[in-house]
Parts: C-alpha cells; sequence; structure tokens
C-alpha cells in the first residue's frame, strides 16, 4: 500500500537556523506531492506543492521542496526559519491519475523555533 | 470569500449519543472529504465523496456515516460515538481535476470530545 514517512517526529530549532524535513513516499510510478501546515489552533493551509517541471518547488513564506524521483523524497528546507514558523508540516501524496480519495498523508512533524 | 465551513467547531458530547458535524463549502467543488487527525498519526481518511450521492469510504470509516445530497454540503454522522472517536475533525474540499492534480481546501475543524 502507498504511504508517506517524515522522519522527524520533533524538531526544535532556534530562530535563524536552517530547516530541512524529510519526506519519502512508496509508490513507484508518478505522483503529486504536497507539503501542508498547521500553526497551533489552526486549519491545514497548502504550503507548496509539485506535480511536474523542475523539481525545486518555491511556496509561501519562503519555504521549498526538492523532489528526488530516485530517492521518493520530497523533503521541506527553509534557509532561516522565524518564531512564527512554529507549527505542524504534513507531506502528502497522491499518485498520478489518482482521485482526491486516495491522497495519503505522512503523520507529521512538529517544529518548534525558539526565540 | 472562498471557504470550507465546519460546524460545530467543538462539541463535548457523551457515547451513544448520535451526533453530525456539518460541513459547507462555497466553491462548487466536487470532491469533499473527511479526516481525523490524532497525535502521533497525521491524518487518515474517514469517507470521502467524489460528487453528489458518490461516496466511499477512506482508511478509517467505522462508526462514522457519511452523506452527499447537495454539492456544498457533506455532514459526518456518528450513529453512536464512542470515546475512541475523540478527536480532531477537519472537512476538506477540491475541484475535480484529472490526474489527482487538485489541492484540497481544509476548513477549521471539529474538535470532538466523546465521554
Amino acid at each position: 500500500a502507498q504511504s508517506v514517512s517524515q522522519h522527524n517526529h520533533h524538531v526544535i530549532l532556534s530562530e535563524a537556523a536552517s530547516l530541512e524535513l524529510g519526506c519519502n513516499y512508496s509508490y513507484g510510478g508518478t505522483v503529486n506531492l504536497f507539503w501542508y501546515v498547521q500553526y497551533p489552533g489552526q486549519h491545514l493551509q497548502l504550503l507548496l506543492k509539485y506535480f511536474s517541471g523542475d523539481p525545486l518547488v518555491k511556496g509561501i513564506k519562503g519555504f521549498e521542496a526538492e523532489f528526488i524521483k530516485s530517492k521518493f523524497s520530497f523533503n521541506l528546507r527553509k534557509p532561516s526559519v522565524q518564531w512564527s514558523d512554529t507549527a505542524e508540516y504534513f507531506c502528502a501524496v497522491i499518485r498520478y491519475g489518482g482521485s482526491q480519495g486516495n491522497l495519503i498523508f505522512g503523520k507529521g512533524t512538529k517544529l518548534s523555533v525558539k526565540p | 470569500e472562498a471557504q470550507v465551513t465546519q460546524n460545530p467547531r467543538y462539541l463535548i458530547t457523551v457515547t451513544g449519543k448520535k451526533l453530525t458535524v456539518t460541513c459547507s463549502q462555497n466553491m462548487n467543488h466536487e470532491y469533499m472529504s473527511w479526516y481525523r487527525q490524532d497525535p502521533g498519526l497525521g491524518l487518515r481518511q474517514i469517507y470521502y465523496s467524489m460528487n453528489v450521492e458518490v461516496t466511499d469510504k477512506g482508511d478509517v470509516p467505522e462508526g462514522y456515516k457519511v452523506s452527499r445530497k447537495e454539492k456544498r454540503n457533506f455532514p459526518l454522522i456518528l450513529e453512536s460515538p464512542s470515546p475512541n472517536q475523540t478527536s480532531l475533525y477537519f472537512c476538506a474540499s477540491s475541484r475535480r481535476a484529472s490526474g489527482g492534480r487538485e489541492t484540497q481546501y481544509f476548513g477549521p475543524g471539529t474538535r470532538l470530545l466523546v465521554l
């Protein structure tokens, strides 16, 4: 079965540190990839998405993600985090050609940024 | 404003007392979904609907029912709630697009406590 793994459950960083959150998926075919963010007490918001083309995708708030097909990975990065980036981050995958009913989420990574 | 709304936002109930959580979207989206979010488990899909009168089970459908009589509404029904259904529930919607190339928009969440 298709699955999504996020390696870090909780990441703690100081402001201005660089961030990389890992995401790996298990499906071998073409996939569409998403990163969502959930700020404390709020609903999920889309950070960025990858469908095709340039594997380096830029999203909102200075985030970017790189799709590496050979590694089945879609890691999220930010060069310099801020306290306001404290949130939970979810990677999600949908098989190309699949319906929205097949969107699979990872278990999430909680990011805490110390001021 | 384009949005997904859920009601109620917070609910405390007792075991066995039927409840309904409403979800409505104003974007004319075909797809709608329900997820539950539990610590360490991420988001798991309960049910989804590809269009009016078309619903299907997600990963954790037991104990839940849904209906899709109108395009904009997708209520989640717990006929006989149990404490293990205590969770944070999210409704989501998206346009129908080929190849799964569409973004899901999430509601604000409903926090349910079953005593």
